[in-house]
């Protein structure tokens, strides 16, 4: 059971929009802790996505977008490719674990 | 470029120890913290612990607390992490990941991966 909370899966048809969802409480997300998201390829590690809640790391198109609520954080991937077919992860810390949390991840199918 | 190196896939039975290093390069060494993290089949990410290269003692996850030690030799620039006591859930992918310098921060660059496979 993963301290944020993920759709097991989303899809979209290739030029269409998806949003992933990372819900959280109010000792990590709702506390003002920072989100990131990480895209993962089978059989390779996570790779950074988002940080910081919106700020991409150079090479990451800008395709991919994050926003963050009171409570929840979004992963907005429009103009969908077949190359975006992967997992992503949201990734925040919490106060009262005092631990670093990640959410259960999300399966992205395009169509 | 900046990047961390990881030892090869291991198989143990349960109740032995495993050891897990990662070799970084492309940067300071003893600037940035390096987080362990761990990921069964087909689960998220699980956080065990962190630890400064710069000295000072690590950070273990309550979960792992008295089964993990993370150590580091600055000569090499490598850290390990350590699991003792091994059981059959404790099969996963063991990634080290930079920890960003400011605030709880993000995990950039992961190493490349380790499986550690726990069966009698």
């Amino acid at each position: 059971q993963s301290v944020l909370t993920q759709p097991p899966s989303v899809s979209g048809a290739p030029g269409q929009k998806v949003t992933i969802s990372c819900t959280g409480t109010r000792s990590n997300i709702g506390a003002s802790y920072d989100v990131h998201w990480y895209q993962q390829f089978p059989g390779t590690a996570p790779k950074l996505l988002i940080f910081r809640n919106n700020n991409r790391p150079s090479g990451v198109p800008d395709r991919f977008s994050g926003s963050k609520s009171a409570t929840a954080a979004y992963l907005d991937i429009t103009g969908l490719q077949a190359e975006d077919e992967a997992e992503y992860y949201c990734q925040s810390y919490d106060s009262s674990l005092s631990n670093w949390v990640f959410g259960g991840g999300t399966k992205l199918t395009v169509l | 470029q900046v990047q961390l190196v990881q030892s090869g896939a291991e198989v143990k039975e349960p109740g032995a120890s495993v050891r897990v290093s990662c070799k970084a390069s492309g940067y300071t060494f003893t600037s940035y913290y390096i987080h362990w993290v761990r990921q069964a089949p087909g689960q998220g990410p699980e956080w065990m612990g962190i630890i400064n290269p710069n000295g000072g003692a690590p950070t273990y996850a309550q979960k792992f607390q008295g089964r993990v030690i993370l150590t580091r030799d600055t000569a090499t620039s490598t850290v390990y992490l350590e699991l003792n006591n091994l059981k059959n859930e404790d099969t996963a992918f063991y990634y080290c990941a930079r920890k960003e310098l400011e605030g709880p921060g993000w995990f950039d660059p992961w190493g490349q991966g380790t499986l550690v496979s726990v069966s009698s």
